[in-house]
């Protein structure tokens, strides 16, 4: 089954600075990546994806890539606000279309320093 | 728009006792629902997925009689944790999946369990 590693576990950055969240995957079936912003005691929120097909998308000061030969992808923030300290969540989809889950990274702690 | 709910957001029971979690998906029409568990500062643990009219299909290691699921209609499923004891002690979090919505999963927001 697909296997999703996420790094770094804890990353800290100062203000206005920017923040990179990587990812990897094992199944090369996987064709859907989506990022999860959560903040303690809060639900996953959807903040970005992508898909097989696109290699980059951008949505503000947000942004992911994927490389799908190497089977990793990417979460960039720029300009970091205090606001975006959370736990981000990567994942991959798993399984054939129309019956397909996600598989979790191991979550990424953002601090962002004043 | 995609908001889902999920009732009640904290619960406290007695060991032994089950406690029903709904799920609900209030501007769309979800076929298919997630449960997850999280443990503190750990990621999101898949236990099933809930498709409408049909039975549960769960993951590897969770007990199907111990956690009930039904998915009764397209907007709500629910999870039935039965005999609980203190290690069912968790958070736990639904998520529905926008019909034709390219696997797109809305999360609601949660129910702390502790169980005594």
């Amino acid at each position: 089954g697909e296997n999703v590693e996420q790094h770094p576990s804890t990353l800290s950055v100062q203000e206005g600075d920017s923040a990179v969240i990587k990812c990897t995957y094992s199944d090369s079936a996987s064709n859907y990546f989506p990022w999860y912003k959560q903040e303690l005691g809060k639900r996953p929120q959807l903040i970005i994806d992508i898909r097989s097909n696109v290699g980059e998308k951008k949505d503000q000061r947000i942004a992911v890539t994927l490389n799908k030969t190497a089977k990793h992808f990417s979460l960039h923030i720029t300009e970091t606000q205090p606001e975006d300290s959370a736990v981000y969540f990567c994942a991959a989809s798993q399984g054939r279309e129309g019956a397909q889950k996600l598989v979790f990274g191991q979550g990424t702690r953002l601090t962002i320093n004043p | 728009g995609a908001v889902v709910s999920q009732h009640p957001s904290r619960v406290i029971c007695k060991s032994g006792t089950s406690v029903k979690i709904e799920c609900r998906s209030l501007d769309f029409q979800a076929t298919t629902m997630f449960w997850y568990r999280q443990f503190p500062k750990k990621s999101l643990m898949l236990m099933a997925t809930s498709n409408e009219g049909s039975k549960a299909t769960y993951e590897q290691g969770v007990e199907k009689d111990k956690f009930l699921i039904n998915h009764a209609s397209l907007t709500l499923s629910t999870l039935t944790v039965t005999s609980a004891h203190p290690e069912d002690s968790s958070f736990y979090i639904c998520s529905a999946e926008l019909a034709g919505g390219w696997e797109t999963q809305y999360f609601g927001p949660g129910t702390r369990l502790l169980v005594l």
